[in-house]
């Protein structure tokens, strides 16, 4: 199994509305999650860090399910700008000292 | 504060040359690692290092490649007889702290003709 899968897409919804899609993990002990947004051909920047059970900042909502081993990222009054690659990275195992990156998903927001 | 300084943006090379990446830290950050993006395709994990020593290599290919991070100056990752598969993105990311405030630099697009 991969250490992280996730729907690549691509989401294609208009802009105002509100997007969710998740990402599942393979390392049940992972306690640290990230969600990375990737412009095309641009460094990922650090969107938002998850270290319990969810996070919130502004249109934002990241929550995580340990039990099912999901972390979903919900976006609200979706912006044009908000159109990009999404990925989710888990903390690795101990000792596991870098990020594994999956594909991610790729949203587009319409005018 | 300056983040992630990599250079060249982009770089040239006909098979068989030698490429040579350079990725300076932000400041305080003295773990540095290195990512390659082929295009349509994810991050994938090359290699980790710490001032003058390799932590993982684990993602990094077995011949051609290598990689230091000297106790001065940048980080370098060494691409010897390029190919043109070897055409593609490579990101260097630093943290002062193994994985937590992971900064990425800006990258630089390796072209192989």
């Amino acid at each position: 199994r991969k250490e992280v899968e996730q729907d690549p897409g691509p989401f294609n919804v208009p802009e105002g509305a509100t997007v969710a899609f998740n990402c599942t993990y393979s390392n049940s002990a992972s306690q640290s999650f990230f969600w990375y947004r990737q412009d095309c051909r641009k460094e990922p920047k650090l969107l938002m860090s998850v270290y319990s059970s969810g996070n919130e900042d502004g249109r934002f909502t990241a929550q995580l399910n340990r039990a099912s081993q999901y972390i979903s990222l919900l976006i609200r009054d979706s912006k044009l700008s908000d159109s990009a690659t999404y990925l989710c990275v888990p903390e690795g195992i101990q000792g596991a000292q870098k990020l594994v990156f999956g594909q991610g998903t790729r949203l587009t927001i319409n005018p | 504060n300056a983040g992630v300084m990599q250079n060249p943006r982009h770089l040239v090379r006909r098979r068989g040359q030698e490429a040579r990446l350079r990725c300076s830290p932000m400041k305080g950050h003295s773990h540095v690692y290195w990512y390659r993006q082929l295009p349509e395709e994810g991050l994938k994990f090359m290699v980790y290092l710490q001032k003058e020593n390799i932590i993982d290599e684990s993602g990094m290919p077995k011949e051609r490649f290598s990689a230091e991070f000297p106790k001065e100056g940048p980080s370098i990752l060494r691409i010897q007889q390029v190919v043109r598969g070897d055409s593609a993105a490579y990101f260097c990311a630093s943290s002062p702290d193994r994985i937590y405030g992971y900064t990425f630099g800006s990258g630089t697009r390796l072209t192989v003709v």
